[in-house]
């Protein structure tokens, strides 16, 4: 498809656990964001790219929360260590231009992420 | 913390007009307002944005008023398939713009 994709669509690990949750952009968007989301709550920004470069990382809550965009498309957050309280959805959006646009953003559908 | 007040939740008919008010008093000049709305556990979808004019697209209507304090989203004919969250975010369009804040949204109900 020509949206978001994010993979996998559902993700259960013990507490403790290192994940890895995959974001494919559209396709030539150069802007990527990552949110976090709670039941009942609105997207919460962890961290922005534009092309490969990580230009805002203060909505990721501690260090154990880390991204990367290698190759300015396909991008990874990894959760090290993980507990329970970091179950949420997590989702991606991208967007065609830079911040300096006026480009909306499209979002993924979103991993699913249970800690147990 | 969001820049935008909106109310929790809001139920219109089927077929009428759905009216979601959002204020934004502290919105500076270089920042857009945008909605978007999310439908279940979907991801937020786009629906419209604008600066200081009224907007329309195929899915609603921006109003945004004259001091650009507040805006509201039409829905000009409510379907069940609109019941949805909706979201007022405001952004800028320029440097510093990387963070998009989204507040607790309005749960709209489209009731037959």
């Amino acid at each position: 498809g020509a949206g978001v994709s994010q993979s996998p669509r559902y993700k259960v690990t013990k507490r403790g656990q290192d994940v890895a949750l995959r974001c494919d952009p559209i396709s030539g968007h150069v802007s990527l964001y990552w949110y976090r989301q709670a039941l009942g709550q609105g997207p919460e920004f962890l961290t922005y790219f534009n092309y490969e470069a990580q230009q805002d990382k203060s909505g990721l809550p501690n260090d154990r929360f880390s991204a990367e965009r290698p190759e300015g498309s396909i991008s990874t957050l990894t959760i090290q260590r993980t507990e329970q309280r970091d179950s949420a959805m997590y989702r991606c959006a991208s967007s065609p231009a830079g911040v300096e646009s006026n480009q909306p953003q499209h979002f993924g559908d979103g991993t699913r992420l249970s800690i147990l | 913390d969001a820049k935008t007040t909106q109310p929790p939740s809001m139920d219109c008919a089927e077929g009428r007009a759905a009216n979601l008010p959002c204020n934004h008093s502290t919105i500076s000049g270089n920042e857009y307002v945008y909605w978007y709305r999310q439908i279940h556990s979907q991801g937020p979808q786009y629906i419209i944005h604008g600066l200081k004019n009224n907007e329309t697209n195929e899915m609603a209507s921006l109003i945004i008023t004259e001091d650009r304090k507040s805006s509201t989203l039409i829905l000009p004919h409510a379907t069940l398939r609109d019941t949805a969250v909706y979201y007022c975010i405001v952004r800028p369009f320029n440097t510093g713009g990387f963070k998009t804040i989204f507040g607790a949204g309005t749960r709209l109900f489209v009731k037959a």
